[in-house]
C-alpha cells in the first residue's frame, strides 16, 4: 500500500542554517504531496502542498518540490529562525485528496 | 473565522467511563475524520465521515464510536475507555480537492 517515509529526529540546527527534510513516498497512482506543521501545543496546519510532478509548493520561506522520478518531497527553507521549531509532517493523498498517508513526523528544534 | 473546534481540550478520566469528545467545524465541510497521534507512531486514523451518516473504519477504529447526524459536528465515544486509549486525539475537516484543516487536539488520559 502507500506509505510515506520521512527522516527521524530530532533536527537540531542554528538559527540562520539551512534546512533540509527528508521525505520520500511510495503510492500506485499519482499522489497529491503536503507538509504540515505542528507547532508545540497546537493542532496541525498545512504549510504547503504540490498536486502534480515537478510542482513546488512554497510558504513561510519552506519549498518542496514533487520530484517523481525520485519519487520525493524534501522540505527546505533557506535561513532558519527559532520560530520554526515544531514538528513537521509529510503526507500524500491519492483519493481526491480526502484520504491522507501520514509520515511519522520530524522534530525540528532551532537554537539561538 | 474558519476553524474547526474541540472539547474538552483536557480530559482525565478513569477506565470504564464512557466520555464523549465534540468536534465541529464552520466550513461546511463534506468530510471529518478523527486521528489519534501517539509518540513514535505519528498520526494514525481512527474513523472518518465522507458526509452526513456515512462514516467508516481508519486503520485504528477498536474501542471507538462515532456518528454524523449533522454536517458541521462529529462526536467521538469511548464506550468503555482503557489506558491504552491514553492520547493526543485530533479531529479534521475538508472539503473535495482541499486541505483537511485541524482541530486544536484533546489530551485524554485514562487511568
Amino acid at each position: 500500500g502507500d506509505s510515506v517515509t520521512q527522516m527521524e529526529g530530532p533536527v537540531t540546527l542554528s538559527e540562520e542554517a539551512f534546512l533540509t527534510i527528508n521525505c520520500t513516498y511510495t503510492a500506485t497512482g499519482y499522489p497529491s504531496l503536503f507538509w504540515y506543521v505542528q507547532y508545540p501545543g497546537e493542532g496541525l496546519q498545512l504549510l504547503l502542498k504540490a498536486t502534480k510532478a515537478d510542482d513546488k509548493g512554497s510558504n513561510k520561506g519552506f519549498e518542496a518540490t514533487y520530484r517523481k522520478e525520485t519519487t520525493s518531497f524534501h522540505l527546505e527553507k533557506g535561513s532558519v529562525q527559532v520560530s520554526d521549531s515544531a514538528v513537521y509532517f509529510c503526507a500524500l493523498s491519492d483519493r481526491g485528496n480526502y484520504q491522507l498517508i501520514w509520515g511519522a513526523g520530524t522534530k525540528l528544534i532551532i537554537k539561538p | 473565522e474558519a476553524q474547526v473546534t474541540q472539547n474538552p481540550r483536557y480530559l482525565i478520566t478513569v477506565t470504564g467511563k464512557k466520555l464523549t469528545v465534540t468536534c465541529s467545524q464552520n466550513m461546511n465541510h463534506e468530510y471529518m475524520s478523527w486521528y489519534r497521534q501517539d509518540p513514535g507512531l505519528g498520526l494514525r486514523q481512527i474513523y472518518y465521515s465522507m458526509n452526513v451518516e456515512v462514516t467508516d473504519k481508519g486503520d485504528v477504529p477498536e474501542g471507538y464510536k462515532v456518528s454524523r447526524k449533522e454536517k458541521r459536528n462529529f462526536p467521538l465515544i469511548l464506550e468503555s475507555p482503557s489506558p491504552n486509549q491514553t492520547s493526543l486525539y485530533f479531529c479534521a475537516s475538508s472539503s473535495g480537492g482541499g486541505p483537511q484543516f485541524f482541530g486544536p487536539g484533546t489530551r485524554l488520559t485514562v487511568l
